[in-house]
């Protein structure tokens, strides 16, 4: 596609249930970047896919979040039993494929955990 | 780890106007790169500009040029003629070389404001 997509643009979720946030990376990034980005802060980088490769998790949270890409191009964001301090704006990002390529971001999913 | 470092939490100025945004980073790297990210009211994040740290020449595109100090460890950018668009937040980012494993590790942003 043209762009990163990301759906759904809003969420609101009661404490305690799951979610799936969605990433459509651009067509031919082989890279595929999570990042979380509280209110009034920087994005935080949770993890990254190289094709279907995770090579790390170890920026995500806790063992409630994981995340998927089962066939190289889209991404799925999963938390399990979410709390309110999940609540932020979660951020994909994909990038041509180079360890040092530049990142282009999607629009953003904004949780909301009550 | 790395870390970095925007001190300037907001600033205004008037359209035309030049500004410059600080940023300061730390890291025992030789390689990497440098971004600036903006974010306007839409929450878009936008790439402005991007450093290479083996590169001695500053970057610029456009109205927007960065001064580069690397023994400094020193990232800013300058905004010149700026616009009412202008008017975002901007996020200072670092990414090692061989990137991937660490993404992108960004500052906590500026608020810049740009007045009619």
């Amino acid at each position: 596609g043209a762009g990163v997509s990301q759906s759904p643009r809003y969420k609101v979720t009661k404490r305690g249930q799951d979610v799936t946030l969605r990433c459509d990376p651009i067509s031919s990034h082989a890279t595929l970047y999570w990042y979380q980005q509280a209110l009034g802060q920087g994005p935080e980088f949770l993890t990254y896919f190289n094709y279907e490769a995770q090579p790390d998790k170890s920026g995500l949270p806790s063992d409630r979040f994981s995340a998927e890409r089962p066939e190289g191009s889209i991404s799925t964001l999963t938390i399990q039993r979410t709390e309110q301090r999940d609540s932020a704006m979660y951020r994909c990002a994909s990038s041509l494929g180079g360890a040092t390529d530049t990142q282009y971001f999607g629009p953003g999913t904004r949780l909301t955990v009550l | 780890a790395q870390t970095v470092t925007q001190s300037q939490p907001e600033m205004s100025v008037q359209e035309a106007e030049t500004v410059t945004l600080s940023c300061t980073y730390d890291t025992s790297e030789s390689n990497y790169y440098l971004f600036w990210y903006k974010q306007p009211p839409s929450r878009q994040m936008i790439l402005v500009i991007r450093q290479e740290a083996y590169k001695q020449q500053n970057a610029t595109e456009n109205r927007f040029s960065v001064n580069f100090q690397k023994a400094a460890k020193s990232f800013s950018l300058k905004i010149s003629d700026s616009q009412l668009g202008d008017t975002a937040m901007y996020f200072c980012a670092f990414m090692k070389g061989g990137g991937g494993a660490d993404g992108l590790t960004f500052g906590k942003g500026t608020h810049l404001i740009i007045q009619p």
